[in-house]
């Protein structure tokens, strides 16, 4: 199975910073990842596909990059619903699997 | 409006089966791929398992191989997880998606929870 190595774990940031998150891939997924954001008690929701690719409905403050092994979303002014926890997942390969979640914080 | 709505989880003893059920609305379910993602308590997302349109392929996780089955009437436009042998590690909040892409899920139902305790 591909591993999704994601980083940080945690982060605490406050409202108009600019936010990074890495995801890295155990090997080469090309461009098949997607990043998710999941607020507590609900369903993830996908705002990035094929690496780069906005879903639609979501805002342009959110964005993505990076193609094979090394993945960074990017929040350019970070909103206080932007709260949540966020995700990477790969699907070049079966099973599809997930970073670990980096859990997003306002100071 | 593209709907998933999960149904059938509780609480259940270890070893135990349950049978989850999805009921699907606002597209074309026969046209897609769907699948079954799990969380587990304060952990991160797990996929367990999808089916191609027709039910014709089915892949699964590793951990719950021989003992859930994924299934779909597409008559019904209805999703199905049969879980047997359940295990502690089992208990989560499962969640059905529709794959827009094989692996790659783009709606999600709400979740329904399932608990595996004595």
């Amino acid at each position: 199975d591909i591993q999704m190595t994601q980083s940080p774990s945690s982060l605490s940031a406050s409202v108009g910073d600019r936010v990074t998150i890495t995801c890295q891939a155990s090997q080469d997924i090309s461009n098949y990842l997607n990043w998710y954001q999941q607020k507590p008690g609900k369903a993830p929701k996908l705002l990035i596909y094929d690496a780069s690719n906005l879903e639609t409905g979501v805002p342009s403050r959110f964005s993505g990059s990076g193609s094979g092994t090394d993945f960074t979303f990017t929040i350019s002014s970070l909103q206080p619903e932007d709260i949540a926890t966020y995700y990477c997942q790969q699907y070049d390969n079966l099973p599809p699997t997930f970073g670990q979640g980096t859990k997003l914080e306002i100071k | 409006e593209v709907q998933l709505v999960e149904s059938g989880g509780g609480l259940v003893q270890p070893g135990g089966s349950l049978r989850l059920s999805c009921a699907a609305s606002g597209f074309t379910f026969s046209s897609y791929w769907m699948s079954w993602v799990r969380q587990a308590p304060g952990k991160g997302l797990e996929w367990v398992a999808n089916i191609k349109q027709d039910g014709s392929e089915k892949y699964y996780v590793d951990s719950v191989k021989g003992r859930f089955t994924i299934s779909r009437d597409n008559a019904k436009n209805s999703l199905y997880l049969q879980m047997n042998s359940l295990r502690a590690e089992d208990t989560a909040v499962y969640y059905c998606a529709r794959d827009k892409v094989v692996g790659w899920a783009d709606v999600w139902g709400q979740g329904t929870t399932v608990t595996v305790s004595s």
